[in-house]
C-alpha cells in the first residue's frame, strides 16, 4: 500500500458529461501529480500541485481542470467528456517538488474512466 | 524534447532465468534521472529502481540490476532469478524536470 487513495476506482459515464476524481496523499506529501494512462498514448503527465499551488503543467487538455486544496488532496474534473478521454488515471505524491531530484514518488492504485 | 523508448512491447521468460530489458533515451541534458517501475495487474505503480545520471556506478535492488550507458543514452534492467511475481507491465521513465515515460514492456514469466 503506497499511502495514496485515489477514488472512485471505476467511474462509467457517458460522453458530454463531467466527473470528479480525487486523490488523498500520502501524509506529510506536499505534491501531488496527476497521470492520464491510455491504451495508445501510454502515461502521460497531466498537471502537478505543490502545497496547494500548481507546479507544472503537461498535456492537459483544456477540458480538464484540477486543483490541490488546503487539506493537500487533490481533485482532478473532466468534462465535455469524449470516447478517447476513456483512460486510467493516476495520482501520485512526493514530500517536495521533486523537479530535478531523484524523489521518489508514490501511485494510487489509479481511476478507471470508461466514458460510453 | 526528450523521449523514452522501449522497443519490446512483450518479453517472456523461464522462471528462475535472466532477463534484460532495454531502454533508450534523447536528452540533451547532463543531468537527470532515470527509472524503472513496475505495474503489476492490480494496476499500482511500483518503483523498481533509479538511477541518477551523474553516477557511474550502475544501480542495483536486490535481483534487480541496470546497465546505464549514459554515451550510449541506454538505462536497460536486469531481472535475475526471475519470479513469477515478476509478471508486469515494466515503464522507464526519465526525468529532469518532468517525468517523461516509455510504452512498457510486457514480461511473462513461464512456470
Amino acid at each position: 500500500d503506497s499511502g495514496v487513495t485515489q477514488t472512485p476506482k471505476h467511474l462509467i459515464t457517458a460522453t458530454g458529461q463531467r466527473v470528479t476524481l480525487r486523490c488523498s496523499p500520502r501524509s506529510g506529501d506536499l505534491s501531488v501529480y496527476w497521470y492520464q494512462q491510455s491504451l495508445d498514448q501510454g502515461l502521460q503527465f497531466l498537471i502537478q500541485y505543490y502545497n496547494g499551488e500548481e507546479r507544472a503543467k503537461g498535456n492537459i487538455l483544456e477540458r480538464f481542470s484540477a486543483q490541490q486544496f488546503p487539506d493537500l488532496h487533490s481533485e482532478l474534473n473532466l468534462s465535455s467528456l469524449e470516447l478517447g478521454d476513456s483512460a486510467l488515471y493516476f495520482c501520485a505524491s512526493s514530500v517536495g517538488p521533486i523537479a530535478a531530484t531523484n524523489e521518489k514518488l508514490f501511485f494510487g492504485s489509479g481511476t478507471q474512466l470508461s466514458v460510453l | 524534447a526528450q523521449t523514452v523508448t522501449q522497443s519490446q512491447p512483450e518479453m517472456s521468460v523461464q522462471e528462475a532465468e535472466t532477463v534484460t530489458l532495454s531502454c533508450t533515451y534523447d536528452t540533451s541534458e547532463s543531468d537527470y534521472y532515470l527509472f524503472w517501475y513496475k505495474q503489476p495487474p492490480s494496476r499500482q505503480m511500483i518503483l523498481v529502481i533509479r538511477q541518477e545520471a551523474y553516477k557511474q556506478q550502475n544501480a542495483t535492488e536486490n535481483r534487480f540490476s541496470v546497465n546505464f550507458q549514459k554515451a550510449a543514452k541506454s538505462f536497460s534492467l536486469k531481472i535475475s532469478d526471475s519470479q513469477l511475481g515478476d509478471a508486469a507491465m515494466y515503464f522507464c521513465a526519465y526525468r529532469s524536470v518532468k517525468l517523461i515515460w516509455g510504452a512498457g514492456t510486457k514480461l511473462i514469466i513461464k512456470p
